[in-house]
C-alpha cells in the first residue's frame, strides 16, 4: 500500500526566501509524481507533473524533482512571494488511483 | 476546452437525506476518478470509472455510498442517508487515457450535513 508523507507540515517564512518542500513515498513503483497547490476552501491547482522516466520538471519558479529510488520529491520554490501562500500537495500515481501526502502549508510574509 | 465541472460547489444535506454530486469530465476525457478531502486531512481515493463501469471501487465506504457514469451525462456520486461525519469536499478528477495518465481536478463540492 502506498504511503506519502510530507515534511515540514508547516512552513513559515520571509518574502524573498527560497524553499524546498519534501515528499517521500513508500512504494517506487510510481507512474508519475504530481505536485498540486490547495488555497484554502478552493481546489487543487496542478503545479508540476513528473513521469517516473524523468528526473525533474521545471515551471517559472517552480523546480521539482523525483528520485525514485530513495522515494523522494521535492518541490523547489525560488524567490517566494505572500501570494505563493498556500498548501501544497504531492501525489504519486500508482494503477487507478493519486495518493496524496497531507500537505505542507506555506506562509510567506511580506 | 472546458475543465472539469462539478455541480453543486455547496451542498447542504439533513442527517438522513440523499446527497448527489455531479461531475462532467473535460471534454475528451473518459475516465473519472473521485476523492474526499475530510476536514483536517488529506485527500483519499473512492473510486474510479470508465464510461459505464466502475474500474477500482476499494476506497468506497461499504455502505451508503454508490458512484457511477453513464453512457450519456455527469458521472454521480451519490450518499444515501447522509450522517454529519460525510461532511467534506469531494473532488472529481478526469484523465483522457487509463489510470497512470495525468489527472485533472474539479473545483470541488462541500458537503455539509446538519
Amino acid at each position: 500500500k502506498q504511503e506519502v508523507t510530507q515534511i515540514p507540515a508547516a512552513l513559515s517564512v520571509p518574502e524573498g526566501e527560497n524553499l524546498v518542500l519534501n515528499c517521500s513515498f513508500t512504494d517506487s513503483a510510481i507512474y508519475n509524481l504530481q505536485w498540486f497547490r490547495q488555497d484554502p476552501g478552493k481546489g487543487l491547482t496542478s503545479l508540476l507533473l513528473i513521469q517516473s522516466s524523468q528526473r525533474e520538471q521545471t515551471s517559472g519558479r517552480l523546480n521539482a524533482s523525483l528520485d525514485k529510488s530513495s522515494g523522494r520529491s521535492t518541490l523547489y520554490i525560488a524567490a517566494s512571494q505572500p501570494g505563493d501562500s498556500a498548501t501544497y500537495l504531492c501525489a504519486a500515481t500508482s494503477g487507478s488511483r493519486l495518493t496524496f501526502g497531507e500537505g505542507t502549508q506555506l506562509t510567506v510574509n511580506p | 476546452n472546458a475543465g472539469v465541472m462539478q455541480n453543486p460547489r455547496h451542498l447542504v444535506r439533513r442527517r438522513g437525506q440523499e446527497a448527489r454530486l455531479r461531475c462532467s469530465p473535460m471534454k475528451g476525457h473518459s475516465h473519472v476518478y473521485w476523492y474526499r478531502q475530510l476536514p483536517e486531512e488529506g485527500l483519499k481515493f473512492m473510486v474510479y470509472l470508465q464510461k459505464e463501469n466502475i474500474i477500482d471501487e476499494s476506497g468506497m465506504p461499504k455502505e451508503r455510498f454508490s458512484a457511477e457514469f453513464p453512457k450519456e451525462g455527469p458521472s454521480i456520486l451519490r450518499i444515501q442517508q447522509v450522517v454529519r461525519g460525510d461532511s467534506a469536499a469531494y473532488f472529481c478528477a478526469s484523465s483522457p487515457r487509463a489510470g497512470d495518465d495525468e489527472q485533472y481536478f474539479g473545483p470541488g463540492t462541500r458537503l455539509t450535513v446538519t
